[in-house]
Order: C-alpha cells, then structure tokens, then sequence
C-alpha cells in the first residue's frame, strides 16, 4: 500500500541555522508534492508545490528537493527563526486528473532562540 | 472569500449519538476533501468529492461515516452511531479543479469530535 514516511521525531535546532525536513514515500509514483505548515489547533496551511519534472523549487526562505529516483522530498528553512516553529506536513497527490491528496504524519520543529 | 467554515469547532456527544459535520468550501473550487486527524495515525483522508460527485471513499473506516455534498457550496459527513474511537479532528479542505497543474489545499479549521 501507498505509504508516506516523514521523522515521527521533533527537530530542534538553533536559531539561524538551516532545518531540513525529509519525506520518504513508497509504492507511490506521484505527479506533485506539496509541504503544509500546520500550527496547534489549525489546519494546514499550503506552503510549496514541485511537479515530478522539476528537481527544487525555492521561496524565500523555503527551498524543496524533489528526487523521484530516491523517492524523497528534501524541506529546507534557512535563517530559520523562532516563528517557524509548527509541524510540517508532506503530501502526495496523483496526475492532473486525480485530485486525491495524501499527507504524512508530519514532522514537528522547533527552533530556540 | 471567508475560507472554508466548519461547524461546529467543538462537539462533545455520547456514545451511540449521530454526529454530524458540515463545510462550505470556497466558491469556485470543484474539489472538496475530508481529513481525520489523530496523533496516532496523523491526517488520514477519508473521502473526496470532485464536482459534487464522491470520487474515493476508501478511507471512510466503516459503514458507520457517510458523507455527502448536496450542492457545490455545502458537505456534511455524518457518523452514526458514534465510538469513542472516533474522537478526533476532522478537517475539510477545498482545491480548485487541475488546470494543467495541481494546486493546493485550502483547510478549514476543523472540528473537534470527542465521544464519552
């Protein structure tokens, strides 16, 4: 079955330094991933989109990875600051003509000041 | 436009009650999903629809959840009769249809199901 793998292990780290978030998928082939940033007690809120076609894709201070060889989405903050600290969510979702949308589990982090 | 709205935010019943959950998703978009989310198994999709139409129900856990979308503004997913394994939080999200690329997720800010 489909399944999507991200570190069930919060990530802490230091103000100003780059986290990197990893979403390992398998039995899967899909066409787009996308990264959601979800705070507590609200939904997910879309962050990034990259098509299987493209290999990164950056904004601001974002930057996504996307190896379909590795079936694997590398998230990238750099600078990172204090109020970037939430959960992060990878999805999966089919062709253009499905629009079903799986995500992960989420990986929690948290920068210090 | 408002988002998507959910109601209620909060809702405590009792076992064996009917629960039910509602959404309006934001004009325009064809897709509407419905999410569960749990610290034990994260955000599990449901069911979806496109145009209306329930495309995939395969998440629905059993025979006991219904969903519907009567119109393109207004969803509801129901479950009956409820179990304290249900306690969760259900989230609906809306997606504008594929115009030769996928787009994102628009969520709702869910609602809390707990069942005593």
């Amino acid at each position: 079955s489909q399944k999507i793998e991200q570190n069930s292990e919060a990530l802490n780290i230091q103000e100003g330094k780059t986290a990197t978030l990893t979403c390992n998928y398998t039995n899967y082939s899909p066409a787009y991933l996308q990264w959601y940033r979800q705070d507590p007690g609200r939904g997910p809120v879309f962050l990034l989109l990259i098509r299987e076609n493209e290999k990164e894709k950056r904004k601001e201070r974002l930057k996504v990875t996307f190896d379909t060889t590795l079936k694997q989405s590398l998230f990238h903050i750099t600078a990172s600051q204090p109020a970037d600290s939430a959960t992060y969510l990878c999805a999966l979702s089919g062709s253009s003509n499905t629009g079903k949308l799986i995500f992960g589990q989420g990986t929690t982090l948290q920068v210090k000041p | 436009d408002a988002g998507v709205i959910q109601s209620p935010r909060h809702e405590v019943t009792e076992m064996g009650q009917e629960v039910t959950l509602r959404c309006k998703p934001i004009s325009g978009h064809d897709y509407l999903f419905w999410y569960r989310q749990t610290m034990m198994r994260g955000l599990e999709l449901l069911i979806y629809f496109n145009n209306n139409v329930p495309i995939d129900d395969s998440g629905m856990p059993e025979d006991r959840f219904s969903a519907k979308m009567p119109n393109a503004s207004f969803s509801t997913l129901k479950i009956q009769p409820s179990e304290p394994r249900d306690s969760a939080v259900y989230f609906c999200a809306s997606s504008p249809q594929n115009r030769g690329g996928n787009t994102e997720a628009f969520f709702g800010q869910g609602t809390r199901l707990t069942v005593v």
